[in-house]
Formats: C-alpha cells, sequence, structure tokens
C-alpha cells in the first residue's frame, strides 16, 4: 500500500506566493525525498532529507521531517510560473526502495 | 554524465497483444533499476526492481513480467495485455546503495 500521502492534492497560488506541501507516512524511514513531474514527463529529484535530519534548504526549497509525527513538508518560496507542477514525497527505507504517495498538483498563475 | 531512456513514448495496443517496454541506462555501471506504473492522476506503484544482471524482484502479483539481460537494460513483459495494463510507466535507475532515482521520460500505454 502506498505509504506517502500528500496534503493537498491540488494547491493554487499567484506568482510570488509560498507553497506548503505535506506529507505523512507510516513506517519507519532512512529518508524523506520529494520529487517534481510535469505533466506527462518523468520525475526529477528536488530533495533528500535524511532520517536524522529535522530541516534542509536546496535553493527556493525547504524541506522539513518530523519523525514523532511521520510527517514532512515541503515549502516553496517566491513561486513562480514555472514551477507549476505535481510534486510527491517519496519514503526510503533500508532496502533502497521508496514507497511514493499521490502528489500535490501545484498550479502557479501568472 | 548519466542519461536513460526509455521507449516507445506511446502505445497503443489491443487487449491480448503482447508488450514489450525497453528501458536503457547510459553513463554508469552496476545500477538499480525498477519499473513503475503511476495510474491516471495517482502516485506511483513499484512494479519490479533489480539489483543486477537476471535479479529480479517483483512488488506486486500482476500480468507483467520483467527482465534484465544486460547491466544497463530493462525489459518490461507482458503476453496477454489486460485492460487494466493501461498507464504510464516509468522506468528508473539508481547508483548501488544509494537512495535517490532517477527517471526515464516514461512510456504511455493505452490497451483498446
Amino acid at each position: 500500500s502506498q505509504q506517502g500521502e500528500e496534503d493537498p492534492q491540488a494547491l493554487s497560488i499567484q506568482e510570488g506566493e509560498n507553497a506548503t506541501m505535506n506529507c505523512s507516512y507510516k513506517t519507519s524511514i532512512n529518508n524523506l525525498q520529494w520529487y517534481r513531474q510535469n505533466s506527462g514527463r518523468g520525475l526529477v529529484h528536488l530533495i533528500l532529507i535524511r532520517s536524522n535530519e529535522r530541516e534542509k534548504h536546496s535553493g527556493r526549497l525547504r524541506v522539513t521531517l518530523d519523525t514523532s509525527k511521520k510527517s514532512s513538508s515541503l515549502l516553496i518560496t517566491a513561486s513562480r510560473a514555472a514551477d507549476t507542477a505535481s510534486y510527491f514525497c517519496a519514503s526510503g527505507g533500508s532496502n533502497y526502495k521508496l514507497t511514493f504517495g499521490k502528489g500535490t498538483l501545484l498550479t502557479v498563475n501568472p | 554524465s548519466q542519461t536513460i531512456h526509455q521507449w516507445p513514448a506511446t502505445l497503443v495496443q489491443p487487449v491480448g497483444s503482447p508488450l514489450s517496454l525497453e528501458c536503457t541506462v547510459e553513463g554508469t555501471s552496476n545500477p538499480n533499476l525498477y519499473w513503475y506504473r503511476q495510474a491516471a492522476g495517482r502516485g506511483l506503484q513499484l512494479l519490479f526492481y533489480s539489483v543486477g544482471i537476471g535479479q529480479i524482484s517483483s512488488e506486486v502479483p500482476q500480468n507483467l513480467s520483467a527482465s534484465r539481460p544486460q547491466d544497463r537494460q530493462f525489459i518490461l513483459s507482458s503476453k496477454k495485455l489486460l485492460l487494466s495494463d493501461s498507464g504510464f510507466y516509468l522506468c528508473a535507475w539508481s547508483v548501488t546503495g544509494a537512495e535517490t532515482q532517477y527517471f526515464g521520460p516514461g512510456t504511455r500505454l493505452l490497451v483498446l
């Protein structure tokens, strides 16, 4: 069964605003990853946070991880129209397999 | 640099016909390889993964099979397609021992 569950399922914002997406998972993890998918394309890795980390930054991305709540959030600051895509979290265990959530569809309106 | 190829990009097949989707990775050796299926508006479901030539692990019992005849080649097959096999099939690779996966462009399969 799918472990990761993103919230919200869809998010529509204006360019320049921040976008926050949340993810919950069910079992213990080694890492939590976020991927992006443009419509009809493959997934692109954005950022990985390990189970012993609480926060990580990469450019306009900020990821937090709360292992006690089994949850993570992805913040995209100063969003651009080009950020429009689906965003997936994926939980990674000890066997290098990933379990993906259903994704959040982000629409950034110009 | 490493690249991953999938073909065909799009495929329309009748029910009961066979299937062969190919995935090839360039620029790396002994990668872990993965096949996923994505239904419309849904997340990814892991179908198969391989840690080496001839080593295939199946995640979900189904109408599909996978093979790895060469180090950087991963093939997804079916002898007889079902309507429920329609979807977007994604191949991915990772460095052995690393967590990040790198995805191909995908194959959209429509079974009619």
